[in-house]
């Protein structure tokens, strides 16, 4: 199994312009969640899934879509980027709850938004 | 609101010592927690996860304990290693939250000078 995929690992866009960062996994895992990562504040939920059709707001979901067409695959699009987008971004994944569920990990999108 | 903080922010100890490693917790009803180590550059891997219903867990040169009345868990690493250089991250599952959902603290950076 190739786990959680993230892809690019690194991208600069400019302020204004939109993109997608992918997130795969084959894992058959129901829950799946985006992240960013700034330095001394932790991870911060943006948006999270419970399934295939279903998403929801996290902690700071603003600026950001998503979409949950298949069980594989859970993209993350900046509509509009802005400097303040500028952070690592973790997809994680984990099976149907229960109390004893890891979350696996994606390697991380790095963004530079100028 | 959930609180996860981890103190200290970054530790130096030299190779053989014992690592203690703190995380504390405002919201006591939790589902679980988990401790993870983040390499430069790399995404997050699970070391331990501990149920809320259970006071330990162990694997290899690694314990977790969880006081969960008292909001803490304590992540102890045994005779220190170079290679166990890295940041270690705490997250806690609400029972209030979604199954996707975790809350995290800052890390700990941790350097095992040889």
């Amino acid at each position: 199994n190739a786990g959680v995929t993230q892809t690019p690992k690194f991208q600069v866009l400019k302020t204004g312009q939109s993109m997608t960062l992918q997130c795969a996994q084959d894992m058959n895992h129901e829950y799946m969640s985006w992240y960013r990562q700034d330095p001394g504040m932790g991870l911060r939920l943006i948006h999270y899934s419970v399934g295939a059709g279903i998403t929801d707001q996290g902690e700071v979901p603003n600026g950001y879509n998503v979409s949950r067409s298949t069980t594989e695959d859970f993209p993350l699009r900046l509509l509009s980027a802005a400097p303040s987008q500028t952070s690592v971004y973790f997809c994680a994944s984990s099976l149907a709850g229960g109390m004893g569920e890891t979350q696996y990990f994606g390697p991380g999108t790095r963004l530079l938004v100028l | 609101k959930q609180e996860v903080t981890q103190i200290p922010a970054a530790l130096s100890v030299p190779e053989g010592e014992n690592l203690v490693l703190n995380c504390s917790f405002t919201d006591s009803a939790i589902y679980n927690l988990q401790w993870f180590r983040q390499d430069p550059g790399k995404g997050l891997t699970s070391l331990l996860l501990i149920q809320s219903s259970q006071r330990e867990q162990t694997s290899g040169r690694l314990n977790a304990s969880l006081d969960k009345s008292s909001g803490r868990s304590t992540l102890y690493i045994a005779a220190s290693q170079p290679g166990d250089s890295a940041t270690y991250l705490c997250a806690v599952k609400r029972e209030t939250d979604s199954w996707g959902k975790l809350q995290f603290g800052a890390g700990t950076q941790v350097v095992v000078t040889p």
